[in-house]
């Protein structure tokens, strides 16, 4: 039973350039969430999305980033123009319902973008 | 604003030491978790802890609640090398468990 996948792992890319991160949930997860975290610092929630929906977008930046968790493939987290200030670890989360409210969520191994 | 922050910052101990780590939150929780990161890797889920538990055992670990305080603690008991790196607690935003706030970690150092 596959974990959750992130890819790339590693990103590299020029200002002005875009970034594409994917994120394929656990199997049987149909919620996910995605946290960026910058260095020596915690995870900070950008997006929470189930199949086709977004739930809850508010840690996400307004302009530039965009999430989806279309009905098949995995999530894709993009950034259009990329900045230095967007270099950081990009995390990945799953978890399989929220049944009674409580659920762990299941972290990717992260993909780490590079803004030179 | 942060709400877990994680303390201390930074500890440093031997194996066979036990390990304890610090997290206050600010606004009411229906629950706890605690997350360990190695260096460059992903979270690992370690425990959860309801509100209306006060301590919860897994292996090596015992974990706190004590919501009065709106603080958490985990204790690592006979540390192993194995045990260094990042641990991070992270309460659920709104009492749902659709977002996490996570604190700024405690970096955990376990020398021989």
């Amino acid at each position: 039973n596959a974990g959750v996948m992130q890819n790339p792992r590693h990103l590299v890319r020029r200002r002005g350039q875009e970034a594409r991160l994917r994120c394929s949930p656990m199997k049987g997860h149909s919620h996910v969430y995605w946290y960026r975290q910058l260095p020596e610092e915690g995870l900070k929630f950008m997006v929470y999305l189930q199949k086709e929906n977004i739930i809850d977008e508010s840690g996400m930046p307004k302009e530039r980033f965009s999430a989806e968790f279309p009905k098949e493939g995995p999530s894709i987290l993009r950034i259009q123009q990329v900045v230095r200030g967007d270099s950081a670890a990009y995390f990945c989360a799953s978890s399989p319902s929220l049944a009674g409210g409580v659920d762990t969520q299941y972290f990717g191994p992260g993909t780490r973008l590079t803004v030179l | 604003s942060q709400q877990g922050e994680e303390d201390p910052q930074a500890l440093s101990i031997q194996e066979g030491e036990n390990a304890t780590m610090n997290c206050s939150y600010k606004t009411s929780i229906n629950n706890l978790q605690w997350y360990r990161q190695n260096s460059g890797r992903g979270l690992v889920h370690l425990i959860l802890i309801r509100s209306n538990e006060r301590e919860k055992h897994s292996g090596r670990l015992r974990v706190t609640l004590d919501t009065s305080k709106k603080s958490s603690s985990l204790l690592i008991t006979a540390s192993r090398a194995a045990d260094t790196a990042s641990y991070f607690c992270a309460t659920p935003v709104g009492g749902t468990a659709s977002k996490l706030t996570f604190g700024t970690g405690t970096r955990l150092q376990v020398t021989l």
